[in-house]
């Protein structure tokens, strides 16, 4: 069964770091470009950053750039997302999300979704 | 800057129901990579139309996808109850990084 499973979601202080995880299972991982999305509480979805298969290409939202950072091990099955200087406004959900490979970029489809892991900034 | 969707819409069992996207040359309007979610209630999103009007395999063909000029559209046909959700568009951008739509509630009356 093809899944995606997230973790290390929390409570972080503003300017506090956090990483995120995402374990996938189901299909040969690093064929497949991989992306973050978040939803912050009672709003709309926020495209957050993206990778692809090797790991070579990332690509950020400004909201995120030069303070988050994508990677994967791909011997691992996982991929990750590592959070600094986080703002109130980085609280949300934050869900992974398998592209389809149907291009070599960010086009915006993601075929399999994670049930997402809780991220609060606050003091 | 996020596409522009109608905060919401409605229909009654059986009718067709459109939800608009729109955006820019620079989004929606110069490329063909327009996606349609649709996500209830504490659940994670589904794709339910990529690249402007393809189907995945095991949606509904009651859903569909067309665009023309700057504005996307997704058409839900014999609506039921069950396709009450939110739903949003995402187009990939001149800025090659995707944009997300504000969403649009349905509700099925």
């Amino acid at each position: 069964e093809l899944q995606l499973e997230e973790s290390g979601g929390g409570l972080v202080q503003p300017g506090g770091s956090l990483r995120l995880s995402c374990a996938a299972s189901g299909f040969t991982f690093s064929n497949y470009a991989m992306t973050w999305v978040r939803q912050a509480p009672g709003m709309g979805l926020e495209w957050v950053s993206h990778i692809s298969g090797s790991g070579y290409s990332k690509y950020y939202a400004d909201s995120v750039k030069g303070r988050f950072t994508i990677s994967r091990d791909n011997s691992k099955n996982t991929l990750y997302v590592e959070m600094k200087g986080l703002r109130a406004e980085d609280t949300a959900i934050y869900y992974c999300a398998k592209d389809p490979g149907y291009v070599d970029w960010p086009a915006g489809a993601y075929d399999l979704w994670g049930q997402g892991t809780m991220v609060t900034v606050s003091s | 800057s996020a596409l522009t969707q109608p905060a919401s819409v409605s229909g009654s069992p059986g009718q067709s129901i459109t939800i608009s996207c729109t955006g820019t040359n620079s989004d929606v309007g110069g490329y063909n990579y327009v996606s349609w979610y649709q996500q209830y209630p504490g659940k994670a999103p589904k794709l339910i139309i990529s690249d402007v009007s393809r189907r995945p395999s095991g949606v509904s063909n009651r859903f569909s996808g067309s665009k023309s000029g700057n504005t996307a559209s997704l058409t839900i046909s014999g609506l039921q109850a069950e396709d009450e959700a939110d739903y949003y568009c995402i187009s990939y951008t001149s800025n090659i990084t995707p944009v997300f739509g504000g969403g649009t509630k349905l509700t099925v009356l």
